[in-house]
């Protein structure tokens, strides 16, 4: 069975300020391995993914991951946080026998001035 | 396109009562899923279809009912609302496979009392 820890539940950052969201997770097979985020009042949305290659994915607006096997870790890092990134950031992971996703409970980024 | 959209955006039911949520996905997508999201606990999946006339139970079936007639979509049924089934709903559609992203509708908020 598959299972996702998100070890911060609120993570209270400045603006321009780096942040690191953490992810770990559990699984006996190959992974493959999202971040979602969800801005206030909406459906979630592909932040970005891992499926194989570089261990290192990056998404349009500046936010990467590192997918590190040994560690079993997939963690989200921005290098300057802007106040419109404030919104619940969700990790979750697949793998080749399921059709379905399993997330984390999720991590609350709150950007302040 | 439209997407992934949901009907009603809100709801108020008393205990005992019945309703039904519909989901419709224009991306001719073969899967289609429906979570619950409650406050520290993430994205719950309730139900899930891997095609037309197919439904499978996820992790919190019990007390709802899911049909799949059309391909486009996606029905959640509660036949006696419980105050434990406030919350919102979220429905989700992909291309079969675990690495393809789930497209997300913008919820509907839920309030049995």
């Amino acid at each position: 069975a598959q299972s996702v820890t998100q070890l911060d539940s609120q993570v209270p950052v400045f603006e321009e300020a780096p942040v690191e969201l953490r992810c770990n997770y559990s699984s006996s097979v190959s992974v493959y391995l999202f971040w979602y985020v969800q801005y206030p009042n909406q459906g979630l949305q592909l932040l970005l993914k891992y499926l194989s290659g570089s261990t290192l994915v990056e998404s349009i607006n500046g936010f990467e991951a590192e997918f590190n096997k040994s560690q079993t870790s997939f963690h989200l890092r921005k290098p300057s946080v802007h106040i419109s990134d404030t919104a619940e950031y969700f990790c979750a992971v697949s793998d080749s026998g399921y059709s379905t996703l399993t997330f984390g409970k999720g991590t609350m980024l709150l950007v302040s001035p | 396109n439209a997407g992934v959209t949901q009907t009603p955006k809100f709801r108020v039911l008393k205990t005992g009562q019945s309703m039904t949520l519909l989901c419709a996905q224009d991306m001719n997508h073969e899967y289609m899923y429906w979570y619950r999201q409650d406050p520290g606990m993430g994205l719950r999946l309730i139900h899930y279809s891997v095609g037309e006339g197919t439904t499978a139970k996820g992790e919190v079936p019990d007390g709802y009912n899911v049909s799949r007639l059309k391909k486009q979509n996606f029905l959640l049924g509660l036949e006696s609302a419980a105050p434990s089934q406030t919350s919102v709903y979220f429905c989700a559609s992909n291309t079969p496979g675990p690495f393809y992203e789930q497209y997300f509708g913008p919820g509907t908020r839920l309030t049995v009392t």
